[in-house]
């Protein structure tokens, strides 16, 4: 079965850092591009990240550009998040979500985790 | 930046009505767009890819159509598990989804 899993949430004061992991099983890790997409408490779908299914073309929203790290470890099928200077605004569930198409990156997402909570706060 | 906007944002439907929701995109996109259905406490799931492809394991029911800069998913007869939110998103370069419609019970 295609599955994503997602840990490493939890409660962190602003300004300090979390890293998030998203571990893949039952398809060829390295051949998919892996995405980060939050949700806010009852807001919509921010895409947040997307990283190539090799590890050498990364990409961020605004939002998050200089304070994100996306990274992977395609031995371990396993993405990261590193996230960094965290503010009240990035309280949200985050999702690893797989790209369709392999090789590609820029798709439509196919395979959904069932996230993890961030939620910063003093 | 390619931005998406969904309408209406809350939609009252009865059970085995026709539900019509709209997504516009601020600059084409071709046929680079997706919809997916989210219900309270879940992931999102994929519907439909490419503008009109329905995902794996998606009923007949729910169809895309569209390019360029308006498209539309047409669910023909809801039924009880079609009440949730759903996103419009673009992949023509960074992704972007749509605010999001609700399609509730009327």
């Amino acid at each position: 079965e295609v599955q994503l899993l997602e840990s490493g949430g939890g409660l962190v004061q602003p300004g300090g850092s979390l890293r998030l992991s998203c571990a893949a099983s039952g398809f060829t890790f390295s051949n998919y591009a892996i995405n980060w997409v939050r949700q806010a408490p009852g807001k919509g779908l921010e895409w947040v990240s997307a990283i190539s299914g090799g590890g050498i073309s990364t990409y961020y929203a605004d939002s998050v550009k200089g304070r994100f790290t996306i990274s992977r470890d395609n031995s371990k099928n396993t993405v990261y998040l590193k996230m960094n200077s965290l503010r009240a605004e990035d309280t949200a569930v985050y999702y690893c979500a797989k790209d369709k198409v392999p090789t590609a990156i820029g798709d439509a997402f196919d395979i959904w985790g069932q996230g993890t909570m961030v939620t910063v706060s003093s | 930046e390619i931005v998406m906007t969904q309408s209406p944002a809350t939609l009252s439907v009865s059970p085995g009505e026709r539900a019509t929701l709209s997504c516009r995109a601020s600059q084409s996109v071709s046929s680079n767009l997706a919809w997916y259905q989210q219900k309270l406490g879940q992931a999102p799931r994929l519907l439909i890819y490419d503008a009109s492809i329905r995902a794996t394991g998606i009923p007949a029911r729910f169809s895309g159509s569209g390019s360029g800069t308006e498209f539309t998913l047409t669910i023909s007869s809801l039924q009880s598990e079609d009440f949730a939110v759903y996103y419009c998103q673009h992949y023509n370069n960074w992704p972007a989804f749509g605010g999001g419609t609700k399609v509730e019970i009327k």
